[in-house]
């Protein structure tokens, strides 16, 4: 079965600084890969998706990710974080082969410190 | 545009109590989903409603949760009795084409907490 594993439960960055949150995908055939974000006391909301053109996808937010396909990841990133991005954010997966549900992984809380 | 809304925010019952969680969907998407979140763990598929029939339910833990989607619009997840274990984050998310690998927008969820 399709798995996806976000490496970090909780990742702390300084303002300004790097952000790079893990996510690994255990699939032979790349599959359809999501990142969401869920802000305090909101729903999930979509940051970016790859369904198989340019691997580098852009998202909103100033978020990026890379699909490296011999890596089989998809890490998230940002030059630089802003207090605002403090959130949860969850890698997820849909396997192409057929219609099947987003399978999450366990999330990663980002906290940003000024 | 109003997103998906899920009713109640948060609800705390005792064990062996039913609770009934309601989700309206944004207008116009058949596509209707429930996942939960249990602390600590992934979000999990529940099932799939494409108006107001059941595509794919099976997420769904044990015939102590029953999801329904009346005319296929809104849908109600009952949960009876309440055991512990079913505590968590339930979301409703909804979408506006069938197939799985379209973009499907979430409601901010309901927090049952089983006591």
């Amino acid at each position: 079965a399709q798995s996806v594993t976000q490496l970090g439960s909780h990742v702390s960055v300084s303002e300004g600084a790097l952000v790079l949150l893990r996510c690994n995908y255990s699939s032979s055939v790349p599959p359809y890969l999501f990142w969401y974000v869920q802000y305090p006391n909101q729903g999930l909301q979509l940051l970016l998706k790859y369904t198989s053109a340019a691997t580098l996808v852009k998202g909103i937010n100033g978020f990026e990710a890379e699909f490296k396909k011999s890596e089989t990841s998809f890490h998230l990133t940002k030059p630089s974080a802003h207090m605002s991005d403090a959130a949860e954010y969850f890698c997820a997966v849909i396997p192409k082969s057929g219609n099947t549900p987003l399978v999450f992984g366990k999330g990663t809380r980002l906290s940003v410190i000024a | 545009e109003a997103g998906v809304t899920q009713f109640p925010s948060h609800s705390v019952i005792e064990k062996g109590q039913t609770v009934t969680l309601r989700c309206d969907p944004i207008s116009g998407h058949d596509n209707l989903y429930w996942y939960r979140r249990v602390m600590g763990k992934e979000i999990k598929f529940l099932l799939h409603f494409v108006k107001e029939s059941k595509q794919d339910e099976s997420g769904m833990p044990n015939n102590r949760f029953l999801a329904e989607r009346t005319g296929g619009t809104y849908s109600t997840l009952k949960v009876q009795p309440a055991e512990l274990e079913d505590s968590g984050v339930y979301f409703c998310a909804s979408s506006q084409v069938a197939a799985y690998n379209t973009e499907a927008f979430f409601g901010q969820g309901t927090r049952l907490t089983v006591v």
